[in-house]
């Protein structure tokens, strides 16, 4: 199994929302992660977890909240955002080593309204 | 730092032509170079890699990239393209700086194929 799944595929909510983001992946991967896409321009890395464990946050807003509960699994929180926050959110795994080739799921398309 | 540099946003072809698309590199360590391919709707998809050894690198579809250290190049190209390879290409590098979890994107390019 090499997919990575994320649901919901959209994502529609306001600005005083909470939702959250899901991210699953069976491949055994120890390295997770979060990108923000907006529309014609590349994938901008959010958070990374390695080994279940927060590596890296790029300096996201706190409206952002990352979990990664098991090695399999990566939410995402959200609350209060912002109109300008809408944008596709990708996650990806990656096998922990020098590669760092990164699996990515298919994304969820968040508009907030 | 890293960063990368992909100089066309936008690469038109006609169908069974041959297509370049070109990315430069710039790292103070050693590198690892990728081109991930992203279809309309859809996550990024690796395309091919390079970590060591032969510069020449292929995919199972087809597509070659070099990697060239004295040009900081790693171009990539297909001898004839089909409809289907119409999407966005992202050139991307990695090292082992930060713990070797960032990887950078180039800006994209977007190789549209014309019947």
């Amino acid at each position: 199994d090499t997919e990575v799944t994320q649901t919901p595929k959209h994502l529609v909510m306001g600005m005083t929302n909470k939702k959250s983001l899901k991210c699953e992946q069976h491949m055994g991967h120890r390295a997770m992660y979060w990108y923000k896409q907006k529309a014609k321009k590349p994938p901008e890395l959010m958070f990374v977890y390695s080994y279940e464990k927060l590596s890296i946050n790029e300096s996201v807003p706190s409206r952002f909240s990352p979990e990664c509960p098991n090695s399999s699994l990566l939410n995402l929180h959200l609350h209060a955002l912002q109109p300008e926050d809408s944008a596709l959110y990708l996650c990806a795994s990656s096998q922990d080593g020098p590669t760092r080739e990164q699996y990515f799921g298919p994304g969820t398309r968040l508009t907030v309204t | 730092a890293q960063s990368v540099t992909q100089l066309d946003s936008q690469v038109p072809v006609f169908e069974e032509a041959p297509v370049e698309l070109r990315c430069n590199y710039s790292s103070s360590v050693s590198v690892y170079l990728f081109w991930y391919v992203q279809y309309p709707n859809q996550g990024l998809q690796l395309l091919l890699k390079y970590l060591s050894g032969s510069t020449l690198v292929e995919s199972i579809n087809g597509f070659e990239a070099e990697f060239n250290k004295s040009q900081t190049s790693f171009h990539l190209r297909k001898p004839s393209v089909h409809i289907s390879d119409t999407a966005e290409y992202f050139c991307a590098v990695s090292d082992s700086s930060g713990g070797g979890f960032k990887t950078i994107f180039g800006a994209g390019t977007r190789l549209f194929v014309k019947a």
